[in-house]
């Protein structure tokens, strides 16, 4: 089966510009979730969908960060404005319910100049 | 709150045993995880402990102490692919739901 698919993979903005992350999960996987690691620090999580409703969105930082999952499937999170302190890298996961594991993608590294 | 430990680097000599700790303290508790992580790369899953004991998966095993909330993750005979980072994660629930709380990672160095 395909895995977690991330695009891009890295990104490189000005602050105050708009980027958007886009994560494919494993077709099946109802739940998706939203981490981010900020350099050597934990992989924090940011937000848990189950299908396209939003369960768990406790850890966004603030309302410059908007995420979505179109159809229970895809998911894009938006960053508007960027500021430099959202660099770091985005990782998305995805897990059938009643599963332990989380299968990640590779990230997107993005960095705000 | 919520809060994970363990040491952020390891070394150890390839063929050698190395323990890597993590302990937790959190408002609830389902069960603890190790992922592994390799440079660039995704975290992959590794084990899950939801019992007190010790769970073996080929040359890894993961161990779990409920009332120490004390785990650690031991690698037999290592290799140098097995160079990378390692979280632990603990499984919490908010709002009906699961989720994975992350450490800091500990990255392991394997020396030839």
């Amino acid at each position: 089966e395909a895995g977690v698919t991330q695009f891009p993979s890295h990104s490189v903005i000005e602050k105050g510009q708009t980027v958007t992350l886009r994560c494919d999960p494993i077709s099946g996987h109802d739940n998706l979730y939203w981490y981010r690691r900020v350099m050597g620090k934990e992989i924090k999580f940011l937000l848990h969908f189950v299908k396209e409703s939003k369960q768990d969105e406790s850890g966004m930082p603030n309302n410059r960060f908007l995420a979505e999952r179109t159809g229970g499937t895809y998911s894009t999170l938006k960053v508007q404005p960027a500021e430099l302190e959202d660099s770091g890298v985005y990782f998305c996961a995805s897990s059938q319910t009643g599963k332990y594991g989380y299968t990640f993608g590779s990230g997107t590294r993005l960095t705000v100049v | 709150g919520q809060s994970l430990e363990q040491p952020s680097e390891v070394t150890a000599v390839e063929g050698a045993i190395v323990q890597i700790n993590c302990t937790y303290q959190t408002s609830g508790f389902y069960g603890l995880s190790w992922y592994q992580q390799h440079d660039g790369g995704a975290p992959t899953f590794l084990s899950y402990n939801a019992l007190d004991g010790l769970e073996e998966t080929g040359r890894f095993s993961s161990f779990l102490s409920r009332s120490d909330s004390y785990g650690y993750l031991l690698l037999q005979e290592l290799q140098m692919k097995d160079s990378a980072s390692y979280f632990c994660a603990v499984r919490d629930r908010v709002s009906g739901t699961y989720k994975y709380i992350f450490g800091t990672g500990t990255r392991l160095k394997v020396l030839a």
